[in-house]
């Protein structure tokens, strides 16, 4: 079983639509939860961090779920920008005490006008 | 404001040939640098990872080497490149103390084996 876990897609969405992505996780020990960006041939930005209380960043709103091990990403509102790879990301502390992350293998949205 | 650097941005090399990428971070103070690789369509694969100067963990076993010689430089080398080293090169860095830190990414190298 993977560490993460993501639907590949891809999400093909019209402008204006809402879209919602989700990611599992296996460590239980996990301790900080991320949601980054990645563009066609570019780096991974951060997008958001997710807390347990579920945090909202204008369009974009993450929830996580430690009982489940889940955690989504919902985009209102879809821009033509907003197509690209989502990466679920999580972290734990590893025995060296760098913060390691684990990525999902991410999940590719195509906004259409 | 703290930015990371990555050179070179693409690279051709032949198998069997040698192999140094190198990674930079300015703006901020004893750093923890990593190393990943992403295989066309894959997820992010970690290499190695540092906590100080002449500090590396390694992920994966393979025949890549990192060094970290300077707090804010991260090396990754190769003596023998192979045509499955294909792939995208990132490096990161992140603050040493935050408990919530996340990871920040450099530009990274696009490298082909051939």
């Amino acid at each position: 079983r993977k560490e993460v876990e993501q639907d590949p897609g891809p999400f093909n969405v019209p402008e204006g639509a809402t879209v919602a992505f989700n990611c599992t996780y296996s460590n239980s020990a996990s301790q900080s939860f991320f949601w980054y960006r990645q563009d066609c041939r570019k780096e991974p930005k951060l997008l958001m961090s997710v807390y347990s209380s579920g945090n909202e960043d204008g369009r974009f709103t993450a929830q996580l779920n430690r009982a489940s091990q889940y955690i989504s990403l919902l985009i209102r509102d879809s821009k033509l920008s907003d197509s690209a790879t989502y990466l679920c990301v999580v972290n734990f502390i590893s025995s060296g005490s760098a913060r390691q992350l684990t990525f999902g293998s991410g999940t590719q949205l195509t906004v259409l006008p | 404001s703290q930015t990371i650097h990555q050179w070179p941005a693409t690279l051709v090399q032949p198998v069997g040939s040698p192999l140094s990428l190198e990674c930079t971070v300015e703006g901020t103070s004893n750093p923890n640098l990593y190393w990943y690789r992403q295989a066309a369509g894959r997820g992010l694969q970690l290499l190695f990872y540092s906590v100080g100067i002449g500090q590396i963990s390694s992920e994966v076993p393979q025949n890549l080497s990192a060094s970290r010689p300077q707090d804010r430089q991260f090396i990754l080398s190769s003596k023998k490149l192979l045509l499955s080293d294909s792939g995208f090169y990132l490096c990161a860095w992140s603050p040493g103390e935050a408990p919530r830190e996340t990871q920040y990414f450099g530009p990274g190298t696009r490298l082909l084996v051939l």
